[in-house]
């Protein structure tokens, strides 16, 4: 079935390390995304990208960093820069072009920094 | 620039109850618009979309959604609420055919109360 994986589905972190979070589409989509998810804050975007090898900054970047080698892949590390680590992240695909602008997601990933 | 209101960050009804979660969108271009759906700890589900065909939009578990123009606004509806509906709601929206490319823009969510 084709679809969006992330990993780790919870992930422990001490103050002072980075943390990598895995985000692998099978979709074919062009677009993928992160979100930061907080309680009554809705859904705020870090980074998106396009295309392979290129991404912009969404609305609350900083402290956060992505790479987009492969279409497939798009992994979000939440550095040490990052005040206030502990929330849920949720990554997305999209159909660029004729698509409606559709968002599919995964099932998120819980970071708790100890 | 687009927004999305979500009013009522809380929404309690009972079961069997219709269920109406508010949603009211500004764009300047005739958008796409879309309900998805939250249980704890998942990612979001698509319940139904509007992409500028039938006003009145049908979604999966019995969902529907109707999008007014004249009131820019894109309301859920369900007739008859269902303990297994209790779950976040959110409203987004997107900038039309061939989407934004900064994804859509999320309103901050409804939690939807089931009361036995």
């Amino acid at each position: 079935d084709g679809g969006i994986t992330q990993s780790p589905k919870y992930l422990f972190r001490k103050e002072g390390q980075n943390v990598t979070l895995s985000c692998e589409q099978n979709l074919n989509h062009d677009a993928m995304y992160w979100y930061r998810q907080d309680p009554g804050q809705g859904l705020r975007l870090i980074y998106y990208s396009q295309i392979v090898n290129d991404f912009q900054k969404g609305d609350i970047a900083e402290g956060y960093s992505v790479s987009r080698e492969k279409k497939e892949s798009f992994p979000l590390t939440v550095t040490s820069a990052q005040k206030n680590p502990t929330a849920f992240y949720l990554c997305a695909s999209s159909l660029l072009g004729a698509g409606t602008g559709e968002l599919f997601f995964g099932e998120g990933s819980r970071l708790t920094v100890l | 620039a687009q927004s999305v209101t979500q009013l009522g960050s809380h929404v309690s009804v009972s079961e069997g109850a219709l269920v109406l979660l508010r949603c009211n969108y500004s764009s300047s271009v005739p958008p796409y618009l879309f309900w998805y759906v939250q249980y704890p700890n998942q990612g979001l589900q698509l319940l139904l979309k509007y992409t500028s065909a039938a006003t009145l939009v049908k979604g999966i578990n019995g969902f529907e959604a109707e999008f007014k123009k004249s009131e820019t606004s894109f309301h859920l509806t369900k007739p008859s609420a269902h303990m297994s509906d209790a779950a976040e709601y959110f409203c987004a929206v997107s900038e039309g055919f061939g989407g934004g490319a900064d994804g859509l823009t999320f309103g901050k969510g409804t939690h939807l109360i089931i009361q036995p």
